[in-house]
């Protein structure tokens, strides 16, 4: 079955980076666009940006730009996240989803979603 | 700030109809499909509409999806006490170049 695994929890300080990772199983890892979504405590969804499996192309939120790299790694099926200057703000939820549409663009249909990570951000 | 605007909660009474409205504009709704996700409390969303009225396999019939104009709505038939959740739109936004959201909508059924 269609499955995607998200890395563990993290605790970072104000300034640093964090990385999550994405592994994904059960389908054409490369045919289909991985997007990451986050949600703080108690708020609602916020879309980040998406990475085609394939080309490694990857486009991001006006408000994450310069900010934000998304990488994958076809030999592992995994897609990573990373966030750079982190702030108290950036506390979270951190989501990878899988598109429902397969193919060369991105329908932005959260179809499969990852368990979430917890990225915590305090001094 | 969202870009969608839903109403904070509503509720109903178990096997009786509710709709859930996102109202947008002409960049996002007005221009590009509509999406409606589940979401119960410390779990991932999950896709309940996808293309303003279509359901993903294994999604009951009892959901639906609308939309007119700069507006959509989510319609609930013959509600449940499993449908006690949180219910979000979301949809492509031509002058942000992204995904937008609502803030949500909690269902409560009495």
């Amino acid at each position: 079955q269609v499955q995607l695994v998200q890395s563990g929890a993290e605790v970072k300080n104000p300034g640093a980076s964090v990385k999550v990772s994405c592994k994904a199983s059960g389908y054409t890892f490369s045919g289909y666009y991985i997007h990451w979504v986050r949600q703080a405590s108690g708020q609602g969804l916020e879309w980040m940006g998406a990475i085609n499996p394939y080309s490694g192309g990857a486009s991001y939120a006006q408000r994450f730009q310069g900010r934000l790299t998304l990488t994958r790694d076809t030999s592992t099926s995994t897609v990573y996240m990373d966030l750079a200057r982190l702030t108290s703000d950036d506390t979270a939820v951190y989501y990878c989803a899988r598109d429902l549409y397969r193919g060369s663009y991105a329908a932005y249909w959260f179809e499969t979603w990852g368990q979430g990570t917890l990225v915590s951000v305090s001094s | 700030q969202t870009v969608l605007t839903q109403p904070p909660s509503t509720s109903e009474t178990p096997g009786q109809r509710v709709t859930i409205s996102c109202s947008g504009s002409s960049s996002n709704i007005g221009s590009n499909t509509v999406n409606w996700y589940q979401q119960f409390p410390g779990t991932a969303p999950k896709l309940l509409i996808y293309n303003n009225n279509q359901r993903p396999s294994g999604v009951p019939d009892r959901f639906s999806g609308s939309k007119s104009g700069t507006s959509a709505s989510l319609a609930i038939s013959g509600l449940q006490s499993e449908d006690e959740a949180d219910y979000y739109c979301a949809g492509w936004d031509d002058s942000l170049h992204g995904v937008v959201f609502g803030g949500g909508t909690k269902l409560t059924v009495l």
